[in-house]
C-alpha cells in the first residue's frame, strides 16, 4: 500500500530564507506527483506537477524535484515571503487506479516577517 | 472561468438526515472525484468518475452515493448522515490522469 510522508509537520522560518519541504513515498510505481498549497479554510491550489519521467519542475520561486527510485520529492522555495505561509501537501497519482491520489499529511509553513 | 464549484460551503445536519453536496466544473474534464479531509487522516478518496455514466468507489465509500449524468456535474449524496461523516469535503477534476488536478473550495459538513 502506497504511503506518503511529509517531514516536518510544521516549519517556521524568518522571511527571506530559502527552504526545502520533503515528501517521501513507499512505492515508486507512480504516474506523477503534485504539490499543492492549502490556505486555512480554503481548497487546494496546485503548485507544480511532475510526471514520473521528469526530474524537476519550476514555477517562479518554486522548484520541485522528483527522484522516483528513492521515493523522494522536494519542494524548494526561494526567498520566502510571509504570503508563502500555508500548508503544503504532496500527492502521488498511482499507476493502478487512474483517480487515486495518495496524499501526505502536509507541512504547515509559517514565514515570520 | 469558474473552475470547480462546490455548494453548499457550510452545512449542519442531524443524524439520519440525507443531503447532496453539489460539484460542477466548467473545464470539460472527464475525471472527477470526491475527497474528505480529516485531522490526522489527510485527504481520502470517497468516489470517482472517469466520464459521464461511469463511477467507482474510492478508499472510503461507505455511506455515500454518487452519479454522473453529465460531464459537468458530480453530486455526492449522504444517504443517512452520521457524526463520523463530519468532515471537509473536496471535489476535484482533471482532464486526464496526466494532467493537473483542480480542487473546489470545499464543503464543511457537521453532523450532530
Amino acid at each position: 500500500k502506497q504511503e506518503v510522508t511529509q517531514i516536518p509537520a510544521a516549519l517556521s522560518v524568518p522571511e527571506g530564507e530559502n527552504l526545502v519541504l520533503n515528501c517521501s513515498f513507499t512505492d515508486s510505481a507512480i504516474y506523477n506527483l503534485q504539490w499543492f498549497r492549502q490556505d486555512p479554510g480554503k481548497g487546494l491550489t496546485s503548485l507544480l506537477l511532475i510526471q514520473s519521467s521528469q526530474r524537476e519542475q519550476t514555477s517562479g520561486r518554486l522548484n520541485a524535484s522528483l527522484d522516483k527510485s528513492s521515493g523522494r520529492s522536494t519542494l524548494y522555495i526561494a526567498a520566502s515571503q510571509p504570503g508563502d505561509s500555508a500548508t503544503y501537501l504532496c500527492a502521488v497519482r498511482l499507476i493502478q487506479g487512474a483517480q487515486k491520489l495518495v496524499f501526505g499529511q502536509g507541512t504547515r509553513l509559517t514565514i515570520n516577517p | 472561468n469558474a473552475g470547480v464549484t462546490q455548494t453548499p460551503k457550510f452545512q449542519v445536519l442531524k443524524t439520519g438526515q440525507s443531503m447532496t453536496l453539489q460539484c460542477a466544473q466548467d473545464m470539460n474534464h472527464e475525471y472527477m472525484s470526491w475527497y474528505r479531509q480529516d485531522p490526522g487522516m489527510g485527504l481520502r478518496l470517497i468516489h470517482y468518475s472517469v466520464g459521464a455514466g461511469i463511477t467507482d468507489q474510492g478508499e472510503v465509500p461507505n455511506g455515500y452515493n454518487v452519479s454522473r449524468s453529465t460531464t459537468e456535474d458530480f453530486p455526492l449524496r449522504l444517504l443517512s448522515a452520521a457524526p463520523s461523516q463530519t468532515s471537509v469535503y473536496f471535489c476535484a477534476s482533471s482532464g486526464d490522469r496526466g494532467n493537473t488536478i483542480y480542487f473546489g473550495e470545499g464543503s464543511w459538513l457537521t453532523v450532530v
